[in-house]
């Protein structure tokens, strides 16, 4: 069974500074989904990154960039310039592209990301 | 974006009486949808799969008598917890994928369940 650890149950960092969430995996599979979920004190999930295990590059968006070792079993999270809207919880999730757990996600145990003006 | 839309996002019952929290996808279809399980400070456990027109699936060790799952439309999918009880009190979390695609699962605000 596929597994996800986020070691760091919680984080915190300086506004405008740089933080990286980190996160590993363990799976037997080559095809597969990795994500980022932010989920802030309203509790509504949002996806922050996506990034697909075929794809060699490492996925960014604006501020939110991955650091994607295929072979280590390792996706973490940078987040530059951090804002105070980051804080949150962050999880980072698995998902199979294929069986019978067509669309399912493993999540981590999320991490708490405070952020300080 | 795709929005999922959750109903009531908050509901008291009492111990031993039934609710169904209703989950839509208010702007694409879902052939399939998830319902989780969120404890304060803590993960999402995944309940159940929910697939339209057939039986939903469900997780090791979650009762499918005690949390029935329909999922009657392309759009929407509804938990009901039977006989509640207060250990059922929790936040429950139902996601969507748009079409049979892989990828993004679109989530739900919520539903904060209070068993008295």
């Amino acid at each position: 069974a596929q597994t996800v650890t986020q070691s760091q149950p919680e984080m915190s960092v300086q506004e405008a500074e740089t933080v990286t969430l980190s996160c590993t995996y363990d799976t037997s599979e080559s095809d597969y989904y990795l994500f980022w979920y932010k989920q802030p004190p309203s509790r509504q999930m949002i996806l922050v990154i996506r990034q697909e295990a075929y794809k060699q590059q490492n996925a960014t968006e604006n501020r939110f960039s991955v650091n994607f070792q295929k072979a280590a079993k390792s996706f973490s999270l940078k987040i530059s310039d951090s804002q105070l809207g980051d804080a949150a919880m962050y999880f980072c999730a698995y998902q199979y592209a294929g069986g019978t757990s067509y669309g399912k996600l493993t999540f981590g145990q999320g991490t708490i990301l405070t952020v300080h003006p | 974006g795709a929005v999922v839309s959750q109903h009531p996002s908050w509901v008291i019952c009492k111990s031993g009486t039934s609710v169904k929290i209703e989950c839509r996808s208010l702007d694409f279809q879902a052939t399939t949808m998830f319902w989780y399980r969120q404890f304060p400070k803590q993960s999402l456990m995944l309940m159940a799969t929910s697939n339209e027109g057939s039986k939903a699936t469900y997780e090791q060790g979650v009762e499918k008598d005690k949390f029935l799952i329909n999922h009657a439309s392309l759009t929407l999918s509804t938990l009901t917890v039977t006989s509640a009880h207060p250990e059922d009190s929790s936040f429950y979390i139902c996601s969507a994928i748009p079409g049979q695609g892989l990828g993004e699962q679109y989530f739900g605000p919520g539903t904060r369940l209070t068993v008295t």
